[in-house]
């Protein structure tokens, strides 16, 4: 089956961009999102990008599809303490959504 | 408010006791699906449901049942079946099939005494 995969960690200064990064398995993704979870929380959704297109920005937050590799990744640009959460990729894939294992992303004042 | 909710935040199960979780929607979305959600580890599915009256099993659909008797509405019940039920259980819903964007609930924790 279709696997996802993410780093569990990563820190960042505050100020610093940050970047997540994804990997997956199945080519005929259709869409390839991002969601942020606050402890304690539900899922959030960041921003999404179609399986045609190699960018999209949205204010600080950056996407980049590589599909010849299966990688993804956003950017954050000026990370702030309010970015601390868990970050979360997830692609559709024969109508059914697979996400990865999340990453925590922490912000070193 | 359009938007998910899910009730209660925390719920406490004894041994061979069935609980149900809540999950409503107002957002006049078709699909529902209920996910669990372990420490380090990515949300499976467990069943979800893309019309009224009909759903079907996830990934870990072993020791749950739903139903979807409204559009609004896709209560979870977790069996005495489930042999290990602490988690974190997350609602979500879309326009339509699986694939397009899920929106989520706040979350129940479960916990076993």
């Amino acid at each position: 089956g279709e696997d996802v995969e993410q780093s569990l960690f990563l820190s960042v200064r505050e100020g610093d961009s940050s970047v997540i990064n994804c990997t997956y398995t199945d080519s005929s993704s259709t869409y390839l999102y991002w969601y942020k979870q606050e402890p304690g929380a539900g899922l959030q959704l960041l921003t999404y990008i179609f399986s045609n297109m190699d960018m999209k920005q949205d204010q600080r937050l950056t996407v980049l599809l590589n599909k010849k590799d299966k990688h993804l990744s956003l950017r954050i640009a000026d990370t702030q303490t309010g970015d601390s959460a868990i970050y979360f990729c997830a692609d559709a894939v024969n109508e059914k959504l697979t996400f990865g294992t999340g990453t925590r992303l922490t912000i070193i004042p | 408010d359009g938007g998910i909710t899910q009730s209660p935040k925390y719920l406490f199960r004894k041994e061979g006791q069935n609980v149900t979780l809540s999950c409503e929607q107002n957002l006049n979305h078709d699909a529902m699906y209920w996910y669990r959600q372990d420490p380090g580890q990515g949300l499976r599915l467990i069943y979800y449901s893309q019309i009224v009256n009909d759903f079907q099993k996830g990934d870990i659909a072993e020791g749950y049942s739903v139903s979807r008797e409204k559009k609004e509405s896709f209560p979870l019940t977790v069996t005495s079946a489930q042999k290990n039920p602490t988690a974190f259980y997350l609602c979500a819903s879309s326009t339509s099939g699986q694939g397009e964007t899920q929106y989520f609930g706040p979350g129940t924790r479960l916990l076993v005494l």
